[in-house]
């Protein structure tokens, strides 16, 4: 099993439509959790941190659930400069917390 | 501004050639960071430094090497052991506490003549 998945996608969606992704992670003591967003042959960007009671930003929503290790990106209203792809990060093995492992990204395409 | 600073934007290297990337950062950030990109890939670190002088292998440090001898800089080398360096190369940084994301600068492509 990989440290970090992603579901590769592509997830095609309309302009104005609801979009969630999720990220599964091995590791059990990782404590550090992020998404971030990509665009073509740019730097990766934070979009936000992940906090265990959950956490919003306008219309994203992130949520960590511990039990079945995985977190998750709502993206409400979506917009056409949504599409990117967007990547989850989980700090290293055993809560090392040097190392933060990238997972592979989701990419999404919001149609007019 | 506060930021991270990567230079140049694009390289070429000729055959057995080395060649220095540049990372620099004002964020005062004690983590820095080494990924290289490959078209529709992953992140994959290289290098990384905690502090001033100390420097561990990422999971690809073959055909590379580090110095970190002051806190803001951390250059990245690729050497002509490095017998597939065209790629993105990303320079990130963090501070060490916990809960602290990475920063990234806009990256270097470095591509073979």
């Amino acid at each position: 099993r990989k440290e970090v998945e992603q579901d590769p996608g592509p997830f095609n969606v309309p302009e104005g439509a609801t979009v969630a992704f999720n990220c599964t992670y091995s590791n059990s003591a990782s404590q550090s959790f992020f998404w971030y967003r990509q665009d073509c042959r740019k730097e990766p960007k934070l979009l936000m941190s992940v906090y265990s009671s959950g956490n919003e930003d306008g219309r994203f929503t992130a949520q960590l659930n511990r039990a079945s290790q995985y977190i998750s990106l709502l993206i409400r209203d979506s917009k056409l400069s949504d599409s990117a792809t967007y990547l989850c990060v989980v700090n290293g093995a055993a809560g090392n917390n040097r190392k933060l492992i990238w997972g592979l990204g989701t990419s999404l395409a919001v149609n007019p | 501004d506060g930021g991270i600073t990567q230079s140049p934007k694009y390289l070429f290297r000729k055959e057995g050639q080395n060649v220095t990337l540049s990372c620099e950062q004002n964020l005062n950030h004690d983590a820095m960071y080494w990924y290289r990109q490959d078209p529709g890939q992953g992140l994959r670190l290289i290098y990384y430094s905690q502090i001033v002088n100390d420097f561990q292998k990422g999971d690809i440090a073959e055909g590379y090497s580090v110095s970190r001898e002051k806190k803001e800089s951390f250059p990245l080398t690729v050497t002509s052991a490095q017998k597939n360096p065209t790629a993105f190369y990303l320079c990130a940084s963090r501070n060490t506490g916990f809960n602290q994301p990475q920063h990234f600068g806009d990256g270097t492509r470095l591509s073979i003549l």
